[in-house]
C-alpha cells in the first residue's frame, strides 16, 4: 500500500513568488491535513480537508490556501512568499480525521525562500 | 484554547536506561492525546494514543504513556532505551473528534552507548 506522497520534496523560491505543493494521500483516505514545521515554532496546523471541504483551519494569513480534489489529492498554495515561510511542509492523511484515525505523514516538502 | 507543553527540548539517556519524555496539556474538556515520533528526514509516525478507554496506553516499540487527569499530564516512557530510539518525539492534543491535532514543540531524544 503506497504511503502519503508529497511533491516536490525540495524547492527554492524568492520573496514575492508563489508556490504550490501537492499531496497524494493513502488510497481510501478522505482527510488531508497540512502542517508547517520550523525549528522555532515546531509543528503548526495549517488546515484540514475532508471530502473536498475545509473542515478546520489554523491561524495563518490568507496567503496560505489549500484545496482538495474529488480523488482526495490536496494542494496547498502560498502566495507572495516571505523569508519566514521557509519551512518543511508536511501533509498527513487519515481515513476519517486526525482523531478518529491515525495520521499518516508524508516526508514533506522543504521550501527555502531567498 | 487547547495546547500542549513538552518539558525539555532535549533529553539524553544511555542505552538501557529509562526514557521519560514529559507532556502536559491544557484542555477545557477531556482531550484526545497522542505521541508521534519523527526520525531524521522522515514524516511523523504514531506511537500511541489516548481516547479515554484506559489511562495506561501501550504503543509500538515498547513505549507507553499514562494519562493523569489530576496532573494534566501524558508522559511517555520506555523502560530500556535503544540506540534506534534516537529521534524527535511530539505530544499532540485534540479537543474532540473532527478537530485538528495541536502538537507540542517536540523533544529530541539522544541515546548514547
Amino acid at each position: 500500500k503506497a504511503g502519503v506522497t508529497q511533491t516536490p520534496r525540495y524547492l527554492i523560491k524568492t520573496r514575492g513568488q508563489q508556490v504550490t505543493l501537492s499531496c497524494s494521500p493513502i488510497s481510501g483516505h478522505r482527510s488531508v491535513s497540512w502542517y508547517q514545521q520550523t525549528p522555532g515554532q515546531g509543528l503548526q496546523f495549517l488546515f484540514e480537508y475532508f471530502s473536498e471541504t475545509q473542515r478546520n483551519k489554523g491561524n495563518f494569513p490568507g496567503r496560505f490556501s489549500g484545496r482538495q480534489f474529488s480523488n482526495s489529492r490536496s494542494e496547498m498554495n502560498v502566495s507572495t512568499l516571505e523569508l519566514g515561510d521557509s519551512a518543511l511542509y508536511l501533509c498527513a492523511s487519515s481515513l476519517a480525521g486526525p482523531v478518529a484515525g491515525e495520521l499518516f505523514f508524508g516526508e514533506g516538502s522543504r521550501l527555502t525562500v531567498l | 484554547a487547547q495546547s500542549v507543553t513538552q518539558l525539555g527540548s532535549h533529553v539524553s539517556v544511555s542505552e538501557g536506561a529509562l526514557v521519560l519524555l514529559r507532556c502536559n496539556y491544557s484542555s477545557s474538556v477531556p482531550p484526545y492525546l497522542f505521541w508521534y515520533v519523527q526520525y531524521p528526514n522522515q514524516g511523523l509516525q504514531l506511537l500511541l494514543k489516548y481516547t479515554s478507554a484506559a489511562t495506561l496506553v501501550k504503543g509500538i516499540n515498547g513505549f507507553e504513556a499514562e494519562f493523569k487527569k489530576s496532573e494534566t499530564s501524558f508522559h511517555l516512557t520506555k523502560p530500556s532505551a535503544h540506540m534506534s530510539d534516537a529521534a524527535e518525539y511530539f505530544c499532540a492534543v485534540s479537543r474532540q473528534a473532527g478537530t485538528a491535532l495541536i502538537f507540542g514543540k517536540g523533544t529530541t531524544l539522544s541515546v548514547s552507548s
